[in-house]
């Protein structure tokens, strides 16, 4: 069964520093999501992306947020300057016609 | 705004016993309508799904989910509990008539299941 996979599973990183977090989208998905959990709250909707442009995007993702399509088949979710405070678990979710979306594992993000 | 409320925070059953979870949402219309698990560590996996049709929706894992209209309630059913299904559970809604598929998620459900 097709998979919507993550990378990396873990990242620590240092406060002011860049990170890059990679999906891959189940194949012929053309939505694409990023949420994020921090420990012990709710998953709350970050950003969406159809048609390499950003459809949607919460008042969470500001400035220091971006999202890319690179090459066709990864989508990125790059943070430019982390916080103490952007520590979570960032899902990447994607969905094709239907309107189920469909989670990777997570990756989560440690900013010391 | 859509919002979605899960009472319990936390719930322990026995082994063997039934479970109901509940969600209470809230919108404009009927919204798309979902169930998500979440194992420890894990991504979120999807139980079930209401789009429309027969109000009482089958998922997997033996899970079964009934969404009331006149309650604004979509709460998650199980017969018979196995020590397997000890994780926290995910009510989340999706509009229908605006165009926005972000999900709006619960804060969940801890299930603990006593052997």
């Amino acid at each position: 069964e097709p998979e919507v996979t993550q990378t990396p599973s873990h990242q620590v990183t240092q406060m002011g520093q860049e990170v890059i977090l990679r999906c891959v989208p189940i194949s012929n998905h053309l939505y694409f999501y990023w949420y994020r959990q921090i420990l012990g709250q709710k998953v709350e909707f970050l950003v969406s992306f159809y048609n390499n442009e950003i459809s949607e995007k919460s008042e969470i993702f500001d400035d220091q947020f971006s999202v890319e399509r690179p090459d066709g088949s990864n989508f990125t979710l790059k943070i430019r300057s982390t916080k103490l405070e952007d520590s979570a678990m960032y899902f990447c979710a994607t969905r094709g016609d239907s309107y189920e979306q469909y989670f990777g594992p997570g990756t989560r993000l440690t900013v010391t | 705004a859509q919002s979605v409320t899960q009472p319990d925070i936390h719930i322990t059953v026995s082994e063997g016993a039934s479970l109901e979870l509940r969600c209470n949402y809230s919108y404009g219309a009927t919204p798309y309508l979902f169930w998500y698990v979440q194992s420890p560590g894990q991504g979120l996996q999807l139980l079930l799904k209401y789009f429309s049709g027969d109000t009482l929706v089958q998922g997997i894992k033996g899970f079964e989910a009934e969404f009331k209209r006149s309650q604004s309630s979509f709460n998650l059913r199980k017969p018979s509990v196995h020590w397997s299904d000890a994780a926290e559970y995910f009510c989340a809604v999706g509009a229908r008539d605006t165009g926005r598929r972000a999900l709006t998620f619960g804060s969940g459900t801890r299930l603990q299941v006593q052997p």
